[in-house]
């Protein structure tokens, strides 16, 4: 059975750091590419980053360019999202979620954690 | 970057009825890169269709997608009650994704 388990998720104040971690199992972690995915308090989903299933290339939404970084440590089974310069419009609940090869890409989830809360606030 | 916009934003349906979803794009989707979400609340998001059209594992036959470019529509045969929830779309492109700001379907 495929488990995401996130964590690391708090309350920061503005300007703080954060990483998130994200425990996979049931699946070969290493063969699959995986992203993070948020939502704002009664908002919509929102793509963040993410990795392919070597690490060597990430991607970021326009939004979180140069204050987040994913990462994955494969001899673990775990994604990371390095969170800095925290602001308000950050608190959201944090998903990782598998991607699944189609037609040549990785084009959706097809299985997501619970999530993991971060709130930005003084 | 790819925008989708849903609609309507809120659907109000009773159980037994047929609910028909918007998704449009604001440049050319391809069709395998084109899927479906259902969200209920405190849940993590369920994938329904992937590939504009292809139901994912366990999904009911009741869930149809179907489109291509950049309209593309998720369609529920006949309402259960579990099936009120938020839909959301979601593409693919150049390793990049969006989503839809989402569908509300609720209880008339």
């Amino acid at each position: 059975e495929v488990q995401l388990l996130e964590s690391g998720g708090g309350l920061v104040q503005p300007g703080g750091s954060l990483r998130l971690s994200c425990a996979a199992s049931g699946f070969t972690f290493s063969s699959y590419a995986m992203s993070w995915v948020r939502q704002a308090p009664g908002k919509g989903l929102e793509w963040v980053s993410a990795i392919s299933s070597s690490g060597g290339s990430t991607y970021y939404a326009e939004s979180v360019k140069g204050r987040f970084t994913i990462s994955r440590d494969n001899s673990k089974n775990t994604l990371y999202l390095q969170i800095n310069g925290l602001r308000v419009e950050d608190t959201a609940v944090y998903y990782c979620a598998k991607a699944e090869y189609y037609s040549g890409g990785w084009p959706y989830f097809d299985y997501w954690g619970q999530g993991s809360l971060v709130t930005v606030s003084s | 970057e790819i925008v989708l916009t849903q609609s309507p934003g809120t659907l109000s349906l009773s159980p037994g009825e047929r609910a028909t979803l918007s998704c449009r794009a604001s440049q050319s989707v391809s069709s395998s890169y084109l899927a479906w979400y259902q969200q209920k609340p405190g849940q993590a998001p369920r994938l329904l269709i992937y590939g504009a059209s292809s139901r994912a594992t366990g999904i009911p036959d009741r869930f149809s997608g179907s489109g291509s470019g950049t309209d593309f529509t998720l369609t529920i045969s006949r309402l259960e009650p579990e099936d009120f929830a938020v839909y959301y779309c979601q593409q693919y492109d150049n390793s990049r994704r969006t989503f839809g700001q989402g569908t509300k379907v609720e209880i008339k």
